[in-house]
């Protein structure tokens, strides 16, 4: 069982609020991701970091933004919270090679 | 552009009934492809990898996958279909090089009792 955890799983905001979305591992996974996920869409991946200190924008543009000051912790912010921005947020980990570990999900509402 | 397509976004089958769900890449060369599953409220799920050690490759929870160059497929099966299999599926494509996966759109399984 994966050790990943993203808070909150539930997200109501109105417009224009500061958010920040929390995510956790506990396994030790130097690459984190990102992956933003609307419903008949392809998941797309919109931030990702290979370690401490390292933070990649993904294919798919987007105005949140990644910290990633610890290896277990990488938070995704959104500065100022707008309606196309309601989305599913996937956080996934990984040793490597592909096989990627995921939270359960942070599904964000911005009225 | 390097992609998966996934054919057919709703796919529904009886209890007990063989399972089927496609998967086509577009690559030039040799790909390593993944089947994820996504549970209703959940993250999603390592099912199977192919990375080029054989073509048929078994997965968990009686899944397997069969890669066909041939065919640029990677097309997901299961024998007999069990209501727990009601989910979300997607297949991703990696290749090396990139240490990014690059998903379908997904195919909803529904299972009919």
């Amino acid at each position: 069982e994966a050790d990943i955890y993203q808070t909150p799983r539930y997200l109501v905001i109105g417009t224009g609020k500061k958010i920040t979305l929390e995510c956790s591992q506990t396994m030790g996974h130097d690459k984190m991701y990102w992956y933003q996920q609307d419903p008949g869409m392809e998941l797309h991946l919109i931030h990702y970091s290979y370690g401490v200190n390292s933070t990649e924008k993904g294919d798919l543009s987007s105005e949140s933004t990644v910290s990633r000051i610890r290896t277990e912790h990488f938070p995704l912010t959104l500065e100022s919270a707008r309606p196309s921005h309601t989305s599913q947020y996937l956080c996934a980990s990984s040793w490597g090679g592909w096989e990627l570990f995921f939270g359960e999900g942070s599904r964000l509402t911005v009225l | 552009a390097q992609s998966v397509t996934q054919l057919g976004s709703h796919v529904s089958v009886s209890e007990g009934a063989l399972v089927l769900l496609r998967c086509n890449y577009s690559s030039s060369v040799p790909p390593y492809l993944f089947w994820y599953v996504q549970y209703p409220n959940q993250g999603l799920q390592l099912l199977l990898k192919y990375t080029s050690a054989a073509t048929l490759v078994k997965g968990i929870n009686g899944f397997e996958a069969e890669f066909k160059k041939s065919e640029t497929s990677f097309h997901l099966t299961k024998p007999s279909a069990h209501m727990s299999d009601a989910a979300e599926y997607f297949c991703a494509f990696g290749q090396g090089g990139s240490e990014k996966l690059v998903f379908g759109k997904g195919t909803k399984l529904t299972v009919n009792p």
